[in-house]
């Protein structure tokens, strides 16, 4: 079964950096997953689609800020130079035929 | 620009039907493939629902035979109609465009919340 895990919460201060993690489940580890933004109370966005030898695709207007990586089934979003309005949760996204399937979030606090 | 519109959310008693709406501007509603996708309160993303350029159509376990996914190409709009309404079926309900056939959602919209309760 299709399944992406990741921490429930992370936490950083302004200005530092942080690696936030989404696990892809076993003999899944070939899968591309996307990255989404959901700051409180708006629609998610689309951060950006990284595959399992790292290469990413970000969408409109994403900072450089934001950056992507990739090792065996762990698929990481980057964010260094945190500012305020970092504070979302934070979704990853995979698919197959016919499904998507999104993992649970994590909630990302900036000190 | 692409920008998605939800609308047709409301409360609505158990039991009962919804139809929600995403107006779509900015690229062609029929040219690409479209999701579903809900959010219950204080809760995660949960992928409900996907339509292919071809009209084919698939759906999350957890609805299937109560909602139907659809499109109008001539208004650039896609529908998701709901019917035998629960009380886990309450969520913000968001349309979003994928990128493919076996591929992310790249735009989303701002969400419509369905409250069903009595």
């Amino acid at each position: 079964q299709l399944v992406l895990t990741q921490s429930p919460s992370a936490s950083a201060s302004l200005g530092a950096s942080v690696k936030l993690t989404c696990t892809l489940s076993s003999g899944h580890s070939s899968y591309a997953i996307a990255w989404h933004q959901q700051r409180p109370e708006k629609g998610p966005r689309y951060l950006m689609k990284i595959s399992s030898d790292g290469s990413h695709i970000k969408g409109d207007g994403i900072p450089d800020r934001f950056s992507g990586s990739s090792s065996g089934a762990e698929r990481y979003l980057t964010i260094s130079s945190l500012q305020s309005e970092d504070e979302a949760d934070y979704y990853c996204q995979t698919w197959d035929t016919g499904i998507r399937v999104f993992g649970g979030g994590t909630k990302l606090t900036v000190l | 620009e692409v920008q998605l519109v939800e609308s047709g959310g409301g409360l609505i008693q158990p039991g009962g039907s919804l139809r929600l709406s995403c107006a779509a501007s900015g690229f062609t509603v029929s040219s690409n493939y479209m999701s579903w996708v809900r959010q219950a309160p204080g809760k995660g993303l949960e992928w409900v629902s996907l339509i292919y350029t071809s009209g084919s159509t698939s759906y999350a376990d957890s609805v299937k035979g109560r909602f139907t996914i659809s499109r109008d190409n001539s208004k650039n709009t896609l529908y998701l109609q709901i019917n035998s309404l629960r009380a886990d079926d309450t969520a913000v309900y968001y349309c979003a465009r994928d990128r493919g056939s076996n591929a992310w959602s790249d735009y989303w919209g701002q969400g419509t919340l369905v409250t069903v309760s009595s």
